[in-house]
């Protein structure tokens, strides 16, 4: 059973940092390619950053372009979500999202999310 | 960035009935076109990609059709655990992979 599960997330204050992770079980993470994706409160869903299968290629939202880092390391099958200088605005439910193969920008498995709030 | 919109915003419809949901894109994404629902407190779950071909145990209940720039989700007859909200994403022109607002289905 495929199984993603967040952690990492809680209350910043604007301006700080947090890393989000996220585990993977249940395939072969390494040939998946992965995307995160986030949800403020009462909000839609919103595409952050995407990284391939080998983590050569990433992408990111023009919102959180130079602010957030995605990366991952395929030994421990987990994905990571490093977000600095944080806004208030990036309050939201960061979920974890497998890409299924052959199609990058969809999401076939997602987790079940991780609240990071920016507030002072 | 292309731009997705959904109508309604809010579909009231009765257990048994038919629903349909309608997503459009500001220009063509070809079939390049899936559907999510997501129920309160959870996470989406991907129900349709490729415009018309269900997900991996998805009920033959949800039907997607359309392409080019017209999307329509039909569900057949709604069942109680039905009732959520239901986002078009498009896939063609990515990243970013743009999402609809969203379509609430509730009871009436």
């Amino acid at each position: 059973e495929v199984q993603l599960v967040e952690s990492g997330g809680g209350l910043v204050q604007p301006g700080g940092s947090l890393r989000l992770s996220c585990a993977a079980s249940g395939f072969t993470f390494s040939s998946y390619e992965m995307n995160w994706v986030r949800q403020a409160p009462g909000k839609g869903l919103e595409w952050v950053s995407y990284i391939s299968s080998s983590g050569s290629t990433i992408y990111y939202a023009d919102s959180v372009k130079g602010r957030f880092t995605i990366s991952r390391d395929n030994a421990k099958n987990s994905l990571y979500l490093q977000m600095n200088s944080l806004r208030a605005e990036d309050t939201a439910v960061y979920y974890c999202a497998r890409a299924p193969r052959g199609y990058s920008g969809q999401a076939d498995y997602w987790g079940q999310g991780t609240l990071v709030t920016v507030s002072s | 960035e292309i731009v997705m919109t959904q109508s309604p915003a809010t579909l009231s419809v009765s257990p048994g009935e038919r629903a349909t949901l309608s997503c459009r894109a500001s220009q063509s994404v070809s079939s390049n076109l899936a559907w999510y629902q997501q129920k309160p407190g959870q996470a989406p779950r991907l129900l349709i990609y490729g415009a018309s071909t269900r997900a991996t145990g998805i009920p033959a209940r949800f039907s997607g059709s359309g392409s080019g720039t017209e999307f329509t989700l039909t569900i057949s007859s709604l069942q109680s655990e039905d009732f959520a909200v239901y986002y078009c994403q498009q896939y063609n022109n990515w990243p970013p992979g743009t999402f609809g607002p969203g379509t609430k289905v509730d009871i009436k």
